[in-house]
């Protein structure tokens, strides 16, 4: 069974510094998928990145990096350049290979910056 | 809007009632997740419904849930009897089937639920 792990409950961060949410992972598959969320205080999740097992590099979407370390069976979100509006709770996710593909959650990290 | 709709956004009810939870998914979206967000649990998933499948029921926590997706659109999660153990936020989720969208699950805003 899949099985993710986030260890930082909470962190506090400068604005403008870039900061990392550290994610490892438990798979016996080959094949699978990463995601981070994030969810404001508002409660919706909002999808930051995806990164897949066989991409080759990592993923980037603006701010956001996924630095990727398969070995390691770590896939940490890099934000650089952190804003207040970077306060919130972020979710690491494996989505399942097979059936449903649904998600299986890490506990999250609360993001927050300070001016 | 394009994005996943869920309403209502806040229900309060009284213990032992039913309620509904509707999810409306972003159009041309196949697949559709419920996870329930609780503080002692985390996000857990719920059920999955993908076309015309039957769908996959195994996360649903009691045989008080169930579901159903009219027309391969909108779904519907019921509780019946509520419990007071059932108060958390209800998400629904879509997943389309081309290029990366076969892989993304898209969240609507959620349904808080507080049984009282």
């Amino acid at each position: 069974a899949q099985k993710i792990t986030q260890t930082q409950p909470g962190m506090f961060v400068q604005e403008k510094e870039a900061v990392t949410l550290d994610c490892t992972y438990d798979t016996s598959d080959p094949s699978y998928g990463l995601f981070w969320y994030k969810q404001p205080s508002s409660g919706e999740m909002i999808f930051l990145i995806y990164q897949g097992s066989y991409d080759q590099q990592n993923a980037t979407e603006g701010r956001y990096s996924l630095n990727f370390q398969k070995a390691r069976k770590s896939a940490n979100l890099v934000i650089s350049a952190s804003q207040l509006g970077d306060s919130a709770m972020y979710f690491c996710a494996m989505r399942e290979p097979q059936g449903a593909q649904k998600l299986v959650f890490g506990q999250g990290t609360r993001l927050t910056i300070n001016p | 809007g394009a994005g996943v709709s869920q309403s209502p956004s806040n229900k309060v009810t009284e213990k032992g009632k039913d309620v509904e939870l509707r999810c409306d998914p972003i159009s041309g979206h196949t697949a559709l997740y419920w996870y329930r967000q609780s503080l002692g649990q985390g996000l857990e998933f719920l059920i999955y419904f993908q076309g015309n499948s039957a769908p996959d029921k195994s996360g649903l926590p009691s045989d008080r849930f169930s579901a159903e997706r009219t027309g391969g659109s909108v779904s519907t999660l019921t509780i019946q009897r509520t419990q007071q153990e059932d108060s958390a936020v209800y998400l629904c989720a879509s997943r389309g089937i081309q290029g990366q969208e076969t892989d993304t699950q898209y969240f609507g805003p959620g349904t808080r639920l507080t049984v009282l």
